[in-house]
């Protein structure tokens, strides 16, 4: 299994750019989400979905948008890339999730992409 | 809202050391508290998943307590190993989070040979 793979792994952006994010895992897992990590911020999250064709908002949810089509993958679209957005971004997938627990197994993340905008 | 701190923020041990890390979190009503650990410029690595029903975890080396009460955690590292260095953060899902992780900043922990 390659687990979760994104890409790309490095991108600058103009202000006022879109760009897509791409996540996929091949584990069937059910649970994706996308988090953001900045310095003295910690990681915070995004967008995340409990299954293909449900999505729901995260932390800091303005200025992406995502979808589920596929149990596989969990794309993150910026919409109008603005240097606010300059962070890196992390993917993250689990097996067993519950509606009021969370996870109740590993949550297994990608290498991230690291994403700049000037 | 839930806050996770983390102390020490940066840690810096000789080889061989026994070390704790702490974590702590504002709001006692979790389900789950996870240890992580990142390497520079790379993604997050579960090491211990801890439920709230539970009093510790432990893997080889490493061993997890968590005090739901006082709102603690910490993560025990025996006989620390250069390839131990890293960040080690700490995440907790709250009982009305819906899910969500709540992430601390992180431990950056140096073993020296």
């Amino acid at each position: 299994n390659a687990g979760v793979t994104q890409t790309p792994k490095f991108q600058v952006l103009k202000t006022g750019q879109s760009m897509t994010l791409q996540c996929a895992q091949d584990m069937n897992h059910e649970y994706m989400s996308w988090y953001r990590q900045d310095p003295g911020m910690g990681l915070r999250l995004i967008h995340y979905s409990v299954g293909a064709g449900i999505t729901d908002q995260g932390e800091v949810p303005n200025g992406y948008n995502v979808s589920r089509s596929t149990t596989e993958d969990f794309p993150l679209r910026l919409l109008s890339a603005a240097p606010s957005q300059t962070s890196v971004y992390f993917c993250a997938s689990s097996h067993s999730w519950d509606s009021q627990q969370g996870y109740q197994e590993t949550q297994y993340f990608g290498p991230g992409t690291r994403l700049l905008v000037l | 809202k839930q806050e996770v701190t983390q102390i020490p923020a940066a840690l810096s041990v000789p080889e061989g050391e026994n070390l704790v890390l702490n974590c702590s979190f504002t709001d006692s009503a979790i389900y789950n508290l996870q240890w992580f650990r990142q390497d520079p410029g790379k993604g997050l690595t579960s090491l211990l998943l801890i439920q709230s029903s539970q009093r510790e975890q432990t893997s080889g080396r490493l061993n997890a307590s968590l005090d739901k009460s006082s709102g603690r955690s910490t993560l025990y590292i025996a006989a620390s190993q250069p390839g131990d260095s890293a960040t080690y953060l700490c995440a907790v899902v709250g009982e009305t989070s819906g899910s969500r992780l709540t992430f601390g900043e992180g431990t950056q922990l140096t073993v020296n040979p």
